[in-house]
């Protein structure tokens, strides 16, 4: 399993776009990259995942460069409720049962 | 909402007593994963069913067992409790054995006192 590196926190402003970066060095050719959302006393939520390039859904874009060694979560027009923490996961489909969350990136969104 | 439902919601027990969490996947979801999260540990995957069978163990305590049954609901085991099983339980599921996209329940709350 791919280690990851997130910042631990990062704060922003309502209605503006916010992009976390997850660093993962020693992906290998199978990885995926994943990323989840959790709110405190709840269970992540699935946002995202994606192989390469860009992925686009409702909630999230998932940018990643051509050597696959970083990925970008971006969110557009945060609201206060977008506070919550963000886990970026990378790996192949076969260890998804073993997944490590780490410790994810704190987005604070202030008014 | 998820979908995944999870019992109790809260469990309050003490130290030495033995308590099952349940957990009931989507409809449609064959894998059921238990995670364990607290505060100094963060999440941590537990064990891991696909259709009934063990497919993945993680960092899970002997004195914890969980099992699939075939109406894909789990059940999560915890005996012999210590102060340090304090921790939220979530229970997860996927359609696939083999899948990053989980679907995670609301979490049963477990206080060791």
């Amino acid at each position: 399993l791919a280690k990851t590196t997130q910042p631990i926190s990062m704060d922003s402003y309502e209605g503006q776009e916010v992009n976390i970066t997850c660093s993962h060095n020693n992906i290998a050719t199978n990885d995926y990259i994943t990323w989840y959302q959790q709110f405190p006393s709840q269970g992540p939520r699935f946002i995202i995942q994606g192989y390469k390039t860009k992925v686009t859904n409702e909630v999230a874009s998932l940018f990643i460069p051509a050597d696959r060694k970083s990925s970008t979560l971006s969110l557009p027009r945060v609201s206060l409720s977008d506070t919550a923490v963000y886990y970026c996961l990378v790996g192949v489909n076969t260890n998804a049962g073993k997944s490590t969350f780490g410790d994810g990136t704190t987005l604070t969104v202030k008014p | 909402d998820s979908g995944v439902t999870q019992t109790p919601k809260h469990l309050i027990t003490a130290t030495g007593q033995r308590v099952t969490l349940r957990c009931s996947p989507r409809s449609g979801d064959l894998s059921v994963y238990w995670y364990q999260q607290s505060l100094d540990q963060g999440l941590q995957f537990l064990i891991q069913y696909y259709n009934g069978e063990e497919r993945a163990k993680g960092n899970i305590l002997e004195r914890f067992s969980a099992q699939q049954f075939p109406d894909l609901h789990s059940e999560l085991n915890l005996s012999s409790l210590e102060l340090g099983d304090s921790a939220l339980y979530f229970c997860a599921s996927s359609v696939s054995a083999y899948s990053y996209e989980q679907y995670f329940g609301p979490g049963t709350r477990l206080t060791v006192t």
